[in-house]
């Protein structure tokens, strides 16, 4: 069973297209996050969110807005894609308490390329 | 602030050899998290492990181990005889106590290349 799914895995689309990812998870967690991993590979935190309330928001475009129905799936949104926007997408859910406190799993990524 | 380095962008070895990651963190909390995590050439992220900062015992998993020592702020991690599926980038990260929604802070990686 995967733990965390994301869909799509590639995304290919043109410069001003709004498009979304959604994310998945099965493992029970409270707290979900999505990264970006740019084409250097850095891992940057973008959102997280914990029992649907958004925890952090760091510097990211107002383009992007995560959207969280329940606790098991978090989607984000992107509006006008730019080229910048390139980049791998990972989601990642985390359980705080107990021995697993605080591990975050990742999706397998969704790569968006724009065009 | 939370910062992670990783100093070595890239490690070279040739199979069956032992190889070492280097991972400095800084941070002001007492109480925080240190990880691994390995991303093949696959695209995926795998969490390998994880430390808190109250438990400076050394760990050791099959061919890996990991070195965890506060006096110094470092977390390496450790490959004893190399094999060419461990060929991948090893990313060292960071996390600070007090709720469980922050996020981890990344090094850079470590692409680590072991030949046959």
């Amino acid at each position: 069973d995967t733990a965390v799914s994301q869909t799509p895995k590639y995304l290919v689309t043109q410069m001003g297209n709004d498009k979304s990812i959604k994310c998945e998870q099965n493992l029970g967690h409270d707290t979900m996050y999505w990264y970006k991993q740019d084409s250097k590979k850095f891992l940057k935190i973008m959102f997280s969110y914990n029992n649907k309330e958004l925890i952090i928001n760091e510097t990211v475009p107002n383009r992007f807005s995560p959207k969280s129905p329940d606790k098991a799936h978090l989607n984000l949104h992107i509006n006008s894609l730019e080229l910048g926007d390139s980049a791998v997408y990972f989601c990642a859910s985390s359980q705080w308490g107990g021995e697993d406190t605080d591990t975050q799993y990742f999706g397998p990524g969704t790569r968006l390329t724009v065009l | 602030a939370q910062k992670v380095t990783q100093a070595q962008t890239e490690i070279s070895v040739v199979e069956k050899e032992d190889v070492t990651l280097d991972c400095v963190y800084e941070t002001r909390d007492t109480t925080y998290y240190l990880f691994w995590y390995k991303q093949p050439p696959s695209g995926e992220l795998v969490f390998l492990i994880r430390r808190n900062s109250f438990d400076e015992q050394n760990e050791i998993s099959g061919r890996y181990s990991w070195n965890f020592q506060k006096s110094t702020s470092s977390f390496n991690f450790t490959i004893t005889a190399s094999q060419v599926v461990d060929s991948a980038v090893y990313f060292c990260a960071l996390s600070v106590g007090g709720g469980g929604a922050d996020g981890l802070t990344f090094g850079k990686g470590t692409h680590l290349i072991i030949q046959p």
